[in-house]
């Protein structure tokens, strides 16, 4: 079992509407999760980061975190072709906190 | 802040060829961390340093990989000697921990290194 674990898609969503990206985590004592874009030939940026159960919201994007099923995930919502990327979900482990286990990403493709 | 600065850009080379990365970690950022990314393995962490000092090195994949960082400004990676399935982009990446507390990475442009 991957630590970080996401479907690699490609996930089609038509523009305007919510797209919906998963991400799942094996280490329940796992503590700062993040949310990474990255457009082809492009280097990861930073989206969101969560540290505490629930939602939280940063204009269209909000990150959803629940620590009991051990699952975070990224609403994007009124989807823009701009947002067609790859996904990356990556997550701190308590154990290391300096060391980020990263996802091998969802790849998202916004359709006008 | 000029970010997180990696050179080359791109990097082609011949099998068995010595190849070092260079990287420039953001200014107050205590910690730096190599990945490698290819299509078949997605993003791999290959080593990380915290004040200077290599913390976690088990991602290197054999002994041709090797990483310095000499001071708080500046570290390499070596690939000696290289070969055609090190070809991936390897980024580095900066941030600030303290304690528990991990801040955001910041990540370099890339190196694209092709090994022919």
């Amino acid at each position: 079992q991957k630590e970080v674990e996401q479907n690699s898609g490609p996930l089609s969503v038509p523009e305007g509407a919510i797209a919906s990206l998963n991400c799942t985590y094996s280490d329940r004592g796992s503590q700062s999760f993040f949310w990474y874009r990255q457009y082809s030939g492009k280097s990861p940026e930073l989206i969101m980061f969560i540290y505490s159960n629930g939602d939280k919201e940063d204009g269209r994007f909000t990150a959803q975190l629940n620590k009991a099923s051990q699952y975070v995930s990224l609403l994007i919502r009124d989807s823009q072709p701009s947002d067609s990327a790859t996904y990356l979900c990556a997550v701190v482990r308590d154990s290391s906190a300096s060391k980020i286990i990263f996802g091998s990403g969802t790849r998202l493709s916004i359709r006008p | 802040d000029a970010g997180v600065i990696q050179s080359p850009r791109h990097e082609v080379t011949e099998m068995g060829q010595e190849v070092t990365l260079r990287c420039k970690p953001i200014s107050g950022h205590n910690s730096l961390f190599w990945y490698r990314q290819t299509m078949m393995r997605g993003l791999e962490l290959l080593i990380y340093f915290n004040n200077n000092v290599p913390i976690d090195d088990s991602g290197m994949p054999e002994d041709r990989f090797s990483a310095k960082m000499p001071n708080a400004s500046f570290s390499t990676l070596k690939i000696q000697p290289s070969e055609p399935r090190d070809s991936a982009v390897y980024f580095c990446a900066s941030s600030f921990i303290a304690g528990a507390f991990t801040d955001t990475q910041y990540f370099g442009p890339g190196t694209r290194l092709t090994v022919l």
